[in-house]
């Protein structure tokens, strides 16, 4: 049983350039999610998909970001013209939708460190 | 909105003694409640969670934790703590129905001393 990988587990990168990150979930698991986490503090929900649809966005996830999810599979986050404040942990999550309710449970990847000078 | 307080940003005990780690949330509604622990630099594991039924749950590593909706409270317990135990602890909340975004506290990291 493979988990929730992601990739790189850590980038560093100028300030205004591009980043992008891969989140493989668990195989059979339809809910993908990317939460950011900043030192010192827990995760912050950014954004999920249900299969290939984006379901939700935060207000957390600016126009500089965007998350895809083509078939349903993999997921990217892609950062454009970064800052430093984007500097922080971005997790990946997958889950199992169980029945027509919820009770599902996440579980996370290792995290993609992205540090931006 | 749902929001999750962990009071207390660090704790220290001493191996083989007891923890309690707190955890309060606000949710309107019934929530779903997670314990996560992350080791430094890593993602997070799942250590036990409450949907609904018994309100002691049983987790791995030998934890618990205990709902209780008067104190809307989630605390979580281990008597003998190890010193593979030292990590940072989150307590999170996930609504029943609808978006299952998770809201996390911002953790309590535990020390352990010998």
């Amino acid at each position: 049983d493979t988990g929730v990988s992601q990739n790189p587990r850590h980038k560093i990168t100028k300030r205004g350039q591009n980043v992008t990150f891969r989140c493989d979930p668990i195989s059979e698991h339809n809910r993908l999610y990317w939460y950011r986490q900043t030192l010192g503090q827990g995760p912050e929900f950014l954004t999920y998909f249900q299969n290939e649809a984006q379901l939700e966005k935060s207000r957390l996830l600016s126009d500089r970001f965007s998350a895809e999810r083509p078939k349903g599979s993999f997921s990217t986050l892609e950062i454009q013209r970064t800052e430093q404040g984007d500097s922080a942990m971005y997790l990946c999550a997958s889950s199992q939708t169980v029945g027509g309710g919820t009770q599902e449970t996440q579980y996370f990847g290792p995290g993609t460190r992205l540090l931006v000078l | 909105a749902q929001s999750v307080t962990q009071p207390d940003i660090h704790i220290t005990v001493s191996e083989g003694a007891s923890l309690e780690l707190r955890c309060n949330y606000s949710y309107g509604a019934t929530p779903y409640l997670f314990w996560y622990v992350q080791s430094p630099g890593q993602g997070l594991q799942l250590l036990l969670k409450y949907f609904s039924g018994d309100t002691l749950v049983q987790g791995i590593k030998g934890f618990e934790a205990e709902f209780k909706r008067s104190q809307s409270s989630f605390n979580l317990r281990k008597p003998s703590v190890h010193w593979s135990d030292a990590a940072e602890y989150f307590c999170a909340v996930g609504a029943a129905f609808g978006n299952e975004k998770l809201t996390f506290g911002t953790g309590t990291r535990l020390t352990i001393i010998p």
